[in-house]
């Protein structure tokens, strides 16, 4: 199986904050990467497929990178609505797999 | 609109059995593969099982494995999530979702709310 290992796995800013959320992969996974943003109650929303691209209706300020077994989501400046759960996920094989997730609290 | 609705979840023993429903709308559902993910309270999302659009092919996770069957019907477009031989960790919120590009490898871009599975004496 493939594991991700997300880091950080909490994180506090503030508003107006650029943010950086890394994803690594036990092995290469080409681009094969998702990134998801879930609030509490709520089912997860896809920001980023194919590492890099992203989903309409996606605010700019959410940018995926990378490819192989290292990949990050940015943000750029921070907003109070992006206090939020974030977690990749890898699909390039089956198993699917998720990382453990980042928690991202106001300051 | 895209809608899924799940159904079919409660309160059962272990080694119990239930068998979850996932109703689709707004979409061609056939055209599309599908999942099913949970989530125990407290802890992270975990993929259950996927199943192709046409040709049906299934795949589960390794907990799942061999008490679990995921199958679809085109017609009623419907997904669907046997779940036999119960145990307590299987007890979890379960949503399905529909792939964003139809095959798996392009992320899920569409979820139902969830049913919550209680396996306990």
């Amino acid at each position: 199986d493939i594991q991700l290992t997300q880091s950080p796995s909490f994180l506090s800013a503030s508003v107006g904050d650029r943010v950086t959320i890394t994803c690594r992969a036990s092995q290469g996974i080409s681009s094969y990467l998702a990134w998801y943003q879930q609030k509490p109650g709520k089912a997860p929303k896809l920001l980023i497929s194919a590492a890099s691209t992203l989903q309409r209706g996606v605010p700019s300020r959410f940018s995926g990178s990378g490819s192989g077994t290292e990949f990050t989501l940015t943000i750029s400046s921070l907003q109070p609505e992006d206090f939020a759960t974030y977690c990749c996920q890898q699909l390039n094989s089956y198993p699917l797999t998720f990382g453990g997730g980042t928690k991202v609290e106001i300051k | 609109e895209v809608q899924l609705l799940e159904s079919g979840g409660g309160l059962v023993q272990p080694g119990g059995s239930l068998r979850l429903s996932c109703a689709a709308s707004g979409f061609t559902f056939s055209n599309y593969a599908m999942s099913w993910f949970r989530q125990a309270p407290g802890k992270g999302l975990q993929w259950v099982s996927a199943i192709s659009g046409t040709d049906s092919s299934t795949y589960y996770a390794d907990s799942v494995k061999g008490r679990f069957t995921i199958s679809r019907d085109n017609f009623k477009n419907t997904l669907y999530l046997q779940m036999n031989s119960l145990r307590d960790e299987d007890t979890a919120v379960y949503c399905c979702a529909k792939t964003y590009l139809g095959g798996s490898s392009s992320g899920f871009d569409y979820w139902g709310q969830g049913t919550l599975v209680t396996v306990s004496s």
